[in-house]
């Protein structure tokens, strides 16, 4: 079955460190994005990408950084610069003028 | 800049009743609307998906209709049940078609 897999399902980081969360997608969907969703919040746009090798900032970009170097990965790396990453992290994907289809998502703590 | 409103925020019912959440958005000028559920500490599942030159979908339990002109969208479920306790979330693509996003509304079913 087609769908976007998002892995690990929970991620623990250290003060200092960087870390990478993982987007694919077997849809063959030219767009994909990347969310944030913190209690009480709506979704948030970090990166989001319209074709391979061309990529966009979002609404809270600092402290993000992506790749988007085959049509199926869109990877999320949280760097040390991110000060506050405790959050949950959706990656979604949609053909162009379609519908959009969500991962089941990432936790990330800082410890 | 495209906004989404979701009202209710929050509603809490008995197992068997008729439900409506609304949605509105400020731009018309939308390639289609999308209902979504979400889990607690889950992904958004598509519900729905209206596209701009229709009035409505319907699945199952679920209808959803799209008044283009007015700015707004509602989301029917009949014979609500407790599993349909989640947060009902609508989004209408924007600029780039990047995806806008209500906050959702949070349904509590009792039995």
């Amino acid at each position: 079955d087609g769908g976007i897999t998002q892995s690990p399902k929970y991620l623990f980081r250290k003060e200092g460190q960087n870390v990478t969360l993982s987007c694919e997608q077997n849809l063959n969907h030219d767009a994909m994005y990347w969310y944030r969703q913190d209690p009480g919040q709506g979704l948030r746009l970090i990166y989001y990408s319209q074709i391979v090798n061309d990529f966009q900032k979002g609404d809270i970009a600092e402290g993000y950084s992506v790749s988007r170097e085959k049509k199926e990965s869109f990877p999320l790396t949280v760097t040390s610069a991110q000060k506050n990453p405790t959050a949950f992290y959706l990656c979604a994907s949609s053909p162009q003028r379609d519908g959009y289809t969500f991962g089941s998502g990432t936790r990330l703590t800082v410890v | 800049k495209q906004e989404v409103t979701q009202i209710p925020a929050a509603l809490s019912v008995p197992e068997g009743e008729n439900l409506v959440l609304n949605c509105s958005f400020t731009d018309s000028a939308i390639y289609n609307l999308q209902w979504f559920r979400q889990d607690p500490g889950k992904g958004l599942t598509s519900l729905l998906l209206i596209q701009s030159s229709q009035r409505e979908q319907t699945s199952g339990r679920l209808n959803a209709s799209l008044d283009k002109s007015s700015g707004r969208s509602t989301l029917y479920i009949a014979a609500s049940q407790p599993g349909d306790s989640a947060t009902y979330l609508c989004a209408v693509p924007g600029g780039s078609y990047i995806p806008t996003f209500g906050r959702g509304t949070s349904l509590i079913v009792h039995p």
